[in-house]
């Protein structure tokens, strides 16, 4: 029973283009997303995030938008880096519930040159 | 400010071995959580504890499998009889707080692997 889906497990884009990351989630409990950013050998890196109260949280290239009629949010870069290659984790929990994240199976970025 | 630290990070154990991976949490944190991620799967939630407490076990395995986090040292998960198919990274994550998401901080993590 994945509750949180992300079903493109590759993407390629050329650097300087903009990276578009989805993911959908099926427990409408869910009232706060995150996304994490995993390099290989290491452990997942906090992103951004964002609450069910809003549909966008910008931080830098990075914005996160929301759509909750839909159960969909999608992670932009813009622009893109080399440095941004890497596999990005989507992840959802229930805010004031259990303390536990439930994460996709991620999507592996690569960003060529 | 030392991040979150996990040893073993590589960790080869026979069928019916124990493994026991450590994590210590970063300065001040008192929250830790682990997660297990299988190959081409994403982190599954194990456990929750704070200091001498187990908050939130769910996901964790019934049989086998064990957590602690004492008031001194480091936070211990414990896994007893291994499988070929504990074979998996394992994560720990701490915060300062309960609720901090964006405060989660995770270790590189333990790569288990049963032979």
């Amino acid at each position: 029973d994945q509750q949180v889906k992300q079903n493109s497990p590759s993407l390629s884009v050329q650097e300087g283009r903009i990276s578009i990351l989805n993911c959908d989630y099926t427990n409408s409990m869910f009232d706060y997303f995150l996304w994490y950013k995993k390099y290989p050998a290491e452990g997942p890196t906090f992103l951004i995030s964002i609450s069910s109260i809003k549909d966008k949280n910008e931080d830098g290239r990075f914005t996160v938008f929301l759509n909750k009629s839909a159960k969909h949010l999608s992670l932009h870069i813009v622009p893109s880096q080399p440095g941004d290659s890497a596999v990005y984790f989507c992840a959802a929990t229930i805010q004031g519930g259990s303390e536990k994240l439930v994460f996709g199976k991620g999507t592996k970025l690569t960003v060529n040159p | 400010n030392a991040g979150v630290m996990q040893n073993p990070r590589h960790l080869v154990r026979r069928r019916g071995q124990e493994a026991r991976l450590r994590c210590s949490p970063m300065k001040g944190h008192s929250h830790v959580y682990w997660y297990r991620q299988l190959p081409e799967e994403g982190l599954k939630f194990m456990v929750y504890l704070q200091k001498e407490n187990i908050i939130d076990e769910s996901g964790m395995p019934k049989e086998r499998f064990s957590a602690e986090f004492p008031k001194e040292g480091p936070s211990i998960l414990r896994i007893q009889q291994v499988v070929r198919g504990d074979s998996a990274a394992y994560f720990c994550a701490s915060s300062p707080q309960s609720g901090g998401f964006d405060e989660q901080y995770f270790g590189p993590g333990t790569r288990l692997t049963v032979t």
